[in-house]
Formats: C-alpha cells, structure tokens, sequence
C-alpha cells in the first residue's frame, strides 16, 4: 500500500503571510495527487486535483506543485477562512489520505 | 447544483448490521462513480469503497468482506450495507461523486457509533 505522509502536522501563520504544505508518497503515484480541506464540523472540500489543477470555485491563491513523490499546497496569502485541515490524497493505487496538517492562527 | 445527503446513521451494537443511504440530486447519478469515506472522531480520513457506474465494485481491505456498496440508479440512490460492525467503525460516513478517479463532491456526511 501507498503511505502518504504530511508535515507539518501543525503550522501556525498569520492572516497574509504564504504558507507551503507538504504530502510525501511512498512511492511514484505520478500526477494523482489531489488536496481537500476541511473546517471544524464540515465535510472536506476539494481544492485541486491531479497535482495542479484548481477546482471550480476555489480561489487562486491556492495552488498546487510536485511530481512523483514530492508535492506542495502553497495558499499565497492566507484569509481568515483558510485556517483549516488540509488533507492530501493519492488515486494512482488503490486510494489513500494522508494525516493531515492543521493550519492555526500564529 | 450537486447534492449529496446521508441518512441511516445512528447507534447499533458490535456485530450488529446498519444501511446507509446516501441520496443524490443535481446531475445524473448514473453516469458516476461513487465512493464512501469515513472519519473517526478526532482523526483523519479513511478511504472506504467505491462503486463505478456500471457497478463495479473496490474496497478497502478494513472493510472487505464486511461492508457491501450499492447503487439504485433509478432512485438516485447510494447504499452501503455494514454487517458485523465493531467498535473501530464509529466514524462519520460521507458519501462523494467520483471526479477523474477520486472523491470530488462530497456530503454532509451521517454519523454511526458502535457500542454496546
């Protein structure tokens, strides 16, 4: 099975500052990395899918980057409302989430 | 726009059986895949099963053998059927259109306790 790992498990930032997320794979899943978020009491939202692509609906200050193994989720400049969950997920083989990385205010 | 509401949920004792539904409005059920995802109280998301529109079906090892999805294309309707439940399968379980082989709409999701 396909390990997926983020970190950091928490990140502390402010209102405006650029923050990266990280999700690792075990092994090449290629593009099929997708990132969802999720606030306190709801169901997750997607955000992008296939590594880069933005989901209708979804700000541009969200973006996503990487290849293979290696993959970020950069929010440019953080709103309030981007303090979250954000959970990365792999569909290469099999279906798998990784931890997640709590997003809190500084 | 597309909706997704569950429904089913509830409190039932280890080894006991639940059905979730999970009825869907705003494109056309039958031509998607569909999945259901669950979520532990406090922890992360698990990826449970998937069933595509033709009716195949995949599962996560966690739950093969014990849960069974389902689709009813004439009532707009997924289903996922969980015999022999035990105390690891409380968790919320949300129910998501597939988009380009992964959850993309998701609902609001119903909650199921298992204990006695």
């Amino acid at each position: 099975d396909i390990q997926m790992t983020q970190s950091p498990s928490v990140l502390s930032a402010s209102v405006g500052d650029r923050v990266t997320l990280n999700c690792k794979a075990s092994q090449n899943i290629n593009k099929y990395l997708n990132w969802y978020q999720q606030k306190l009491g709801e169901a997750p939202k997607l955000l992008i899918y296939n590594t880069n692509n933005l989901q209708t609906g979804i700000p541009s200050r969200f973006s996503g980057s990487g290849s293979g193994t290696d993959f970020t989720l950069t929010i440019s400049s953080l709103q309030p409302e981007d303090f979250a969950t954000y959970f990365c997920f792999q569909h290469n083989s099999w279906l798998t989430f990784g931890s997640g990385t709590k997003l809190e205010i500084k | 726009a597309v909706q997704l509401v569950e429904s089913g949920g509830g409190l039932v004792q280890p080894g006991k059986s639940l059905k979730l539904s999970c009825s869907a409005s705003g494109f056309t059920f039958s031509s998607y895949g569909m999945h259901w995802i669950r979520q532990a109280p406090g922890k992360g998301l698990d990826w449970v099963a998937y069933i595509s529109s033709s009716s195949g079906t995949v599962y996560a090892d966690a739950v093969k053998e014990r849960f069974t999805i389902s689709r009813d294309n004439a009532k707009n309707t997924l289903y996922l059927q969980l015999n022999s439940l035990k105390s690891e399968d409380t968790a919320i379980y949300y129910c998501a259109r597939n988009l380009l082989g992964a959850p993309g709409y998701w609902g609001q999701g119903v909650m199921v306790t298992v204990s006695s």
